[in-house]
């Protein structure tokens, strides 16, 4: 499978502890997007990668979270001390360049209980 | 922040062109506009994207207007499996910018 795969598909977890979602790219792709989704609503932008430059982030992404791309491949998305609201869908995106469609994994599923 | 407009459900019947528009009256001159769409608790899933011209690809054409502020995603002829959310997104700087898409009921 080549496209842009997120583990774990589901998470539950209690709160105040914390969690980390791991995405893997399509190979090749230098640019790479967080996004939360929560029921009802389209997907929100949280932050983005440039190979292992961090180059936005959304004031959504609190202190609590903290998101990482070491080498230019895969990333991780930390949350710390998870809160109730911090329950939704969280997606990585992929893509090749400035003006190419991003691709989308199936996302992590986050309920703090 | 979204910078497109979208009715918020369509019907269609099975068999049938879809047409679903999307305004985006602030588009800037260098913009491009993404069509997306998302089958229930799957991620968002890449359909087609253009700038000036009108683009085709084996899965829907996307017409824009001549002054680039208003577009129509064209789904040929709408299969149930064709049922999902759409967005229709102006891509600003370096992300995507999702509103609430258009819900779209292909019906039997």
């Amino acid at each position: 499978d080549t496209g842009v795969s997120q583990d774990p598909r589901h998470k539950i977890t209690k709160r105040g502890q914390n969690v980390t979602f791991r995405c893997d790219p399509i190979s090749e792709h230098n640019r790479l997007y967080w996004y939360r989704q929560t029921l009802g609503q389209g997907p929100e932008f949280l932050t983005y990668f440039q190979n292992e430059a961090q180059l936005e982030k959304s004031r959504l992404l609190s202190d609590r979270f903290s998101a990482e791309r070491p080498k230019g491949s895969f990333s991780t998305l930390e949350i710390q001390r998870t809160e109730q609201g911090d329950s939704a869908m969280y997606l990585c995106a992929s893509s090749p360049g400035m003006t190419g469609g991003a691709f989308f994994g199936q996302g992590t599923r986050l309920t703090v209980v | 922040d979204a910078k497109t407009t979208q009715p918020p459900s369509m019907d269609c019947a099975e068999g049938r062109a879809a047409n679903l528009p999307c305004n985006h009256s602030t588009i800037s001159g260098n913009e491009y506009v993404y069509w997306y769409r998302q089958i229930h608790s799957q991620g968002p899933q890449y359909i087609i994207h253009g700038l000036k011209n009108n683009e085709t690809n084996e899965m829907a054409s996307l017409i824009i207007t001549e002054d680039r502020k208003s577009s129509t995603l064209i789904l040929p002829h709408a299969t149930l499996r064709d049922t999902a959310v759409y967005y229709c997104i102006v891509r600003g700087d370096n992300q995507f910018y999702f509103g609430t898409g258009t819900s779209l009921t292909v019906i039997p």
